[in-house]
């Protein structure tokens, strides 16, 4: 059972583009966590929201939790060939420890 | 951030024998790790959770005797694939949970490539 939906799976945008990549789930979560991920290394986790409603930023990433904290969002402004990669968002459902549950990511590519 | 440290990051092994990976946290006391699966171009897929001084908790359809889990102490547990076969051949990562004021983050170790000829 997929418990965060993400979208896209897949992204190819132009450097100078904005994107937003989407971390969906009918469950309820204490706090998300966004992950980046290059081949062949472990994920490094990039912020933790866990305010219904908050919105944090990093640079030219800003990350927005739900109101209901049941998603998440990451919008990059200006992307550079830099930021190519996989982006995971995770959660540890309520009640459940914290045993992390992946979305199935998105690939990343932002071309010159 | 906590660092955690994974060994080996790649092993090649023959089908038929055993591999033992390492999952170290390096400057903090982990009561609990956790050991992901991850195959190319695919997410991570939790496979288990490793306790310290008790057994693993396993996901389901994950074998336990396949894959066995010691978490002897604080700062180190291990998975060990035992008779590896070619479809065991995938990226193993594991995690470790840091309770800091209110918030609980993982970190995660560099990952070992798993490749059974």
């Amino acid at each position: 059972t997929q418990l965060l939906e993400q979208s896209p799976q897949f992204l190819s945008i132009q450097e100078g583009e904005n994107l937003t990549v989407y971390c969906n789930s009918s469950s309820v979560f204490s706090s998300l966590q966004w992950y980046r991920q290059e081949p062949g290394e472990g994920p490094v986790l990039l912020v933790t929201v866990v305010t219904g409603g908050e919105v944090k930023k990093l640079k030219r990433l800003t990350f927005q939790f739900g109101d209901a904290r049941k998603d998440s969002s990451l919008h990059i402004t200006a992307a550079q060939p830099g930021d190519t990669g996989l982006y995971l968002c995770a959660g540890a459902p309520k009640r459940s420890g914290y045993a992390l549950n992946f979305g199935k990511g998105t690939s990343l590519l932002v071309t010159p | 951030g906590a660092v955690v440290s994974q060994h080996p990051s790649w092993v090649i092994c023959k089908s038929g024998t055993s591999v033992k990976i390492e999952c170290r946290s390096l400057d903090f006391q982990a009561t609990t790790m956790f050991w992901y699966r991850q195959f190319p171009k695919q997410s991570l897929m939790l496979m288990a959770t490793s306790n310290e001084g008790s057994k693993a908790t396993y996901e389901q359809g994950v074998e336990k005797d396949k894959f066995l889990i010691n978490h002897a102490s604080l700062t180190l547990s291990t998975l060990t694939v035992t008779s590896a076969h070619p479809e065991d051949s995938s990226f193993y990562i594991c995690s470790a949970a840091l309770t800091q004021r209110v918030n609980t983050e993982a970190f995660f170790g560099q990952g070992t490539r798993l490749t059974v000829v």
